[in-house]
């Protein structure tokens, strides 16, 4: 069975802290791995990985995946209130090898509170 | 562009309902694909739909059934309701590999 394990579950940092969450894996059929921010309802899209070793960068954010380790990392530079959300990583496979039917295994999420 | 369009945003329905929720995809898009999130499970894949074909489908009942229609919008039903059910329910469109769009999800609450 597919299984994405992220850590922590929760975290509670000060303005101007840097964080940094895990997510490992155990997937059958790999194809990516996404980031993803839930503040309220819909999760928005932070990062899609499909190669290891090379970091996706935006703002303050970055994430990368090693794929040999299984494991991917979401750095939060400066942060602000605003990043305070649940942080969710997901991982792409198929059902077989080339397969195209898709879905996505999440974690439990990362609940990160930011307080001024 | 309009993003993912997911009605109603909140129900409440009695044990034993049955209850159809609506996605309607980012033009373009055929793939949708629904999830279901709870506070002790997270979100827990259930069924995509490419085509109008279901090409995957999770670990649920068959209680959980879903469709998808000529213009890529999808159902999906859920019959024989129990208290467990309560949930937000999610869809994602997608046009390639990885881009998942969310909607903001169905609030179900069954009573």
């Amino acid at each position: 069975e597919d299984k994405v394990v992220q850590s922590p579950l929760s975290l509670v940092v000060h303005e101007g802290d840097t964080v940094t969450l895990n997510c490992s894996y155990e997937v059958t059929n790999f194809r990516s791995l996404l980031w993803y921010k839930q503040e309220k309802k819909a999760p928005t899209f932070l990062f899609m990985l499909t190669s290891s070793g090379i970091e996706k960068k935006s703002g303050r954010l970055s994430s990368i995946l090693d794929k040999k380790e299984l494991f991917s990392i979401l750095n939060i530079t400066a942060t602000q209130t605003g990043d305070s959300a649940v942080y969710l990583c997901a991982v792409e496979s198929s059902g077989n090898s080339g397969g195209s039917n898709y879905k996505l295994t999440f974690g439990k999420g990362t609940l990160l509170t930011v307080n001024p | 562009k309009a993003g993912v369009t997911q009605t109603p945003r909140y129900l409440i329905k009695t044990r034993g309902q049955q209850v159809t929720l609506s996605c309607s995809p980012i033009s373009g898009h055929r793939s949708v694909s629904w999830y279901q999130q709870t506070p002790g499970q997270g979100l827990q894949f259930l069924f995509e739909y490419f085509s109008e074909t279901q090409r995957n489908k999770g670990n649920f009942p068959g209680r959980f059934s879903g469709r998808q229609f000529s213009n890529s919008r999808s159902e999906m039903n859920v019959s024989t309701l129990e208290l467990g059910d309560s949930a937000l329910y999610l869809c994602a469109s997608s046009l390639y590999v990885g881009g998942y769009t969310f909607g903001s999800g169905t609030r179900l609450t069954v009573v």
